[in-house]
């Protein structure tokens, strides 16, 4: 059973930079029938996707977000990771990752972390 | 970006009935939709991918139709375990990948 694990400090300073890895036991991060993925969920709204990235180390990001995050992969620990840089209290949220299966071109998030809060605060 | 509406925002029910959640995207997406359930605490979990494929382990109680711009998730016979916020997301552009705002079923 595939299992994912966000890890990461829950409080960050403003103007600081929010950095979170995910690990993901008991399947293969290198398979190429996924993206692994991060998606944020702020206080009592709805989802937001922030980006993927291949096992090749490929990436795609939100428009919105682009200029401030960064994914990376690390297939011989079985991680991926998430830096947001310069975040204000509007970056608090839940932040999740997740499996994007792209079997059969359909793109579907079949295996989600438990997801963790990080807070914004001085 | 595709944006994708969901209706209603929130909707009261009880246990036995059928409801149905409607998702419009605003521009043409096949089928490359996909149904969520979110409760309280708790990532989301995918019941329903392709638009009508049900994923491995949901209750056939759950089904999902539609194509193109405009798409149902039905829930027949609601049970208890039901009441959640559920989330369309549309597939068809990948970046972005974009997520209805959320329909909050609740216990009547």
């Amino acid at each position: 059973q595939v299992q994912l694990q966000e890890s990461g400090p829950g409080l960050v300073k403003p103007s600081q930079t929010l950095s979170l890895t995910c690990t993901v036991s008991g399947g293969s991060i290198s398979s190429g029938d996924y993206y692994w993925s991060w998606i944020r969920q702020p206080p009592g709204k709805g989802l937001e996707w922030i980006g993927y990235i291949y096992y090749s180390g490929s990436t795609h990001y939100s428009m919105s977000l682009k200029s401030r995050v960064t994914i990376s992969v690390d297939t011989s620990k079985k991680q991926f990771s998430l830096n947001v840089s310069s975040v204000t209290a509007a970056d608090t949220a839940l932040y999740y990752c997740a499996r994007l299966n792209r079997a059969m071109v359909r793109y579907y998030f079949d295996y989600w972390g438990q997801g963790t809060l990080v807070t914004v605060s001085s | 970006d595709i944006q994708m509406t969901q209706s209603p925002s929130s909707l009261s029910a009880s246990v036995g009935d059928r409801v149905t959640i409607t998702c419009r995207a605003s521009q043409s997406i096949s089928t490359y939709l996909n149904w969520y359930q979110q409760k309280p605490g708790k990532a989301p979990k995918l019941l329903i991918y392709a638009a009508s494929s049900l994923q491995s382990g949901v209750p056939s109680r759950f089904s999902g139709s539609g194509s193109g711009t405009d798409f149902t998730l039905t829930i027949s016979n609601l049970q208890p375990e039901d009441f959640a916020t559920y989330y369309c997301q549309q597939s068809y552009s990948t970046s972005p990948i974009t997520f209805g705002q959320g329909t909050r079923l609740e216990i009547k």
